[in-house]
C-alpha cells in the first residue's frame, strides 16, 4: 500500500531535549516536505527536499533541521525544542513539487513542556 | 504570495443532505488539491484537480482554472464525512510548497 509513515504519532518532551520525528515513504517520490499545523495559522511549510541531499527552507525553518540521505526517508530534527514548537507536524511526499498529488503522513502531535 | 480563500468556514448538515464547498484563489495555479482532515487529525488527499471535473463515489470536484475557483460537492452526507476540508494550490515555477486555505469545518449530524 502506498503510504507516508511518520513516527511517533504522539510525543511529550521537555524543553531542550533533542528529538527526531521520522518520515518514510514507499512510493519512490522525489519531493518530500514538512509542515506544521497550528490553530489560526493553518499549515505552514518548514523544510522541503527535491531529492537526495537537496534540501531547502520553507516559511518557518527556525529551530528545525532536516536531512535527506536516502530517497525514502526525510527526518525532522529539533535540536533544542521549545514550547513554541508544540504543534501538529505532517510529512508529505509527491512525485514532483508541482504537478502531482501530495500524500501526507498520519501526523505527529508534539508537546514541549 | 498566492491567496486561497475557502467558504463557508463552518457548515452543519443533517445526515443525507448535500453540500458544496468553495475554494477561490488569487492567481493562476498548476496544481489544486482537496484534502479531508478527519477528527483524528489525518490529512487524506481527496482529489488532485488542476482543471476539469472528477468524481469519487459521493464526492466530486470541479476546478475552473480560468475563473480561479474550485468546488467540492458532497452528496448524501454521512457522519464520517465530518472534519475539515482543505483546498491547497501550487502556483508554479519558483514555488516549492502547497498553499492551503483555512478550511471548511463540516459537521454531519445524525
Amino acid at each position: 500500500e502506498a503510504q507516508v509513515t511518520q513516527n511517533p504519532r504522539y510525543l511529550i518532551t521537555v524543553t531542550g531535549k533533542k528529538l527526531t520525528v521520522t518520515c518514510s515513504q514507499n512510493m519512490n517520490h522525489e519531493y518530500m516536505s514538512w509542515y506544521r499545523q497550528d490553530p489560526g495559522l493553518g499549515l505552514r511549510q518548514i523544510y522541503y527536499s527535491m531529492n537526495v541531499e537537496v534540501t531547502d527552507k520553507g516559511d518557518v525553518p527556525e529551530g528545525y533541521k532536516v536531512s535527506r540521505k536516502e530517497k525514502r526517508n526525510f527526518p525532522l530534527i529539533l535540536e533544542s525544542p521549545s514550547p513554541n514548537q508544540t504543534s501538529l507536524y505532517f510529512c508529505a511526499s509527491s512525485l514532483g513539487q508541482g504537478l502531482s498529488r501530495a500524500f501526507f503522513g498520519q501526523g505527529t502531535r508534539l508537546t514541549v513542556v | 504570495g498566492i491567496q486561497v480563500e475557502q467558504s463557508p468556514p463552518d457548515l452543519i448538515l443533517q445526515e443525507g443532505a448535500n453540500s458544496t464547498l468553495r475554494c477561490n484563489f488569487s492567481d493562476s495555479v498548476n496544481n489544486l488539491q482537496w484534502f479531508h482532515q478527519n477528527p483524528w487529525g489525518q490529512l487524506i488527499n481527496l482529489f488532485y484537480i488542476p482543471s476539469g471535473t472528477k468524481q469519487n463515489g459521493r464526492l466530486s470536484a470541479t476546478t475552473v482554472a480560468t475563473e480561479r475557483y474550485s468546488l467540492l460537492y458532497i452528496s448524501s452526507s454521512q457522519t464520517t464525512d465530518s472534519g475539515v476540508y482543505f483546498c491547497a494550490v501550487h502556483s508554479g515555477a519558483g514555488s516549492y510548497q502547497l498553499t492551503f486555505g483555512k478550511g471548511t469545518k463540516l459537521s454531519v449530524i445524525p
